[in-house]
Parts: structure tokens; C-alpha cells; sequence
């Protein structure tokens, strides 16, 4: 089973400010790396898929980057409706797995 | 747009079966990978497994023993069932889906409690 781990856990930013968070998957795979945003009682929601593909209707603020076995979100000119957790998700091979979570506070 | 919907007891007692069916609409069940992704309280996702056009299954080796999965074409749902419960199954279980890899489309989410 391929492990992905986050970093940071937590990160508060003021609003214009940037985000950027860390995903490291315990082996190789590829671009095969997605990422989520969660807000509190909502289901997650698509924000880029294998690692840098942007999603139709999602912000252009929001951009992922790597390969292999380090990935990255950056959110730029962070705004008030992107406090939410933000997870990664590794599709290279079953069982799918999914990062433990980054909470984006709004200072 | 693809729109998911569950179905099922919030409740459950320990040792029962936990039944849960998620509705497709508005758009095609055929040709689209049919997950299931639960997530306790307070803590992150995990994929339980999906399920195929045809039938075909793939679950996580931790679960497998208990989970089932099946596809109702003619319905245009698909289910879980997931054996023996505990209170570690308490979370919120989602259906989720996508033509392949990730998952596009999710449904809104219900809550399954394990408990006498």
C-alpha cells in the first residue's frame, strides 16, 4: 500500500497571501497524484488532477506541480472561501489511498 | 452534470450488516468506476473499494472480508454492504465516481453510526 503523507498539518494565512502544501508518496507514481479541498460538512471537491492538470471551474489560483514521489498545491492570493482541508489522493495503484489532510486557516 | 445520491440506515447495530445504495442521475452509469470512500469522525478519507460496469471489484485488502459491492445497471444504483460492524465503521460513507481516475463526482454524504 502506497502512503502519502502532508505537510504542513495546519497552515493560517492571511487573505492575498500564498499556501503551499507538500505530498510525499512512499514510492514512485508517476503523475498518477490528485487533490481535493474539503469544507466542513461538504464533500470533497476535485481541484487538480495528475499533478498539474487544472479542473474546468476551479479557481486558476489554485496549481499542483511534481512527479514521482513529491507533489505540491499551491494556492495563490488566498481568499476567505478557501479555508477548508485540503487532501491528496494517489491513483497509481490499488489499494487507492489518501494523504491525512492540511487545514487552511484564514488569519 | 452526474449527481449522486445514498441511501440507507444511519443506524446499525454491532455485528449486523451495514446496506448502503447510491443513486446515479444525470448521466450514464456505464462506462464510470463506482467507489466507496468512508470517513470517521474528526479524521481523514479511505477508499473501501469500487465497482465496475460489469461487475468487477477491487477492495481494500484491510476491508475485504467483509465488503461487497454490485451494480445495478437497469436501476442506475450501486451498493455496499459491509459485514460484521463495529464502532471503527462509524464515519460518514460517500459514494464516488469518475470514468476513471480521480473521482469527479461524489454524493453529499451520510452518516452511519454502529451502535446498540
Amino acid at each position: 500500500e502506497i502512503a502519502l503523507t502532508q505537510s504542513p498539518d495546519f497552515q493560517s494565512v492571511t487573505p492575498k497571501g500564498k499556501v503551499t502544501i507538500t505530498c510525499r508518496a512512499s514510492q514512485s507514481i508517476g503523475s498518477s497524484l490528485h487533490w481535493y479541498q474539503q469544507k466542513p460538512g461538504q464533500s470533497p471537491k476535485l481541484l487538480i488532477k495528475y499533478a498539474s492538470q487544472s479542473i474546468s471551474g476551479v479557481p486558476s489560483r489554485f496549481s499542483g506541480s511534481g512527479s514521482g514521489t513529491d507533489f505540491t498545491l499551491t494556492i495563490n492570493s488566498l481568499e476567505v472561501e478557501d479555508a477548508a482541508t485540503y487532501y491528496c489522493h494517489q491513483s497509481s495503484s490499488f489499494p487507492l489511498t489518501f494523504g491525512p489532510g492540511t487545514i487552511v486557516d484564514i488569519e | 452534470q452526474v449527481q449522486l445520491q445514498e441511501s440507507g440506515p444511519g443506524l446499525v447495530k454491532p455485528s449486523e450488516t451495514l446496506s448502503l445504495t447510491c443513486g446515479v442521475s444525470g448521466g450514464p452509469i456505464d462506462s464510470y468506476y463506482w467507489s466507496w470512500i468512508r470517513q470517521p469522525p474528526g479524521k481523514g478519507l479511505e477508499w473501501i473499494g469500487y465497482v465496475y460496469q460489469d461487475g468487477t471489484t477491487s477492495y481494500k485488502p484491510s476491508i475485504k472480508s467483509r465488503v461487497s459491492m454490485a451494480v445495478d445497471r437497469s436501476r442506475k444504483h450501486f451498493s455496499l454492504k459491509l459485514s460484521s460492524v463495529t464502532a471503527a465503521d462509524t464515519a460518514v460513507y460517500y459514494c464516488a465516481g469518475g470514468g476513471g481516475w480521480p473521482f469527479e463526482y461524489w454524493s453529499p454524504g451520510t452518516q452511519v453510526t454502529v451502535s446498540s
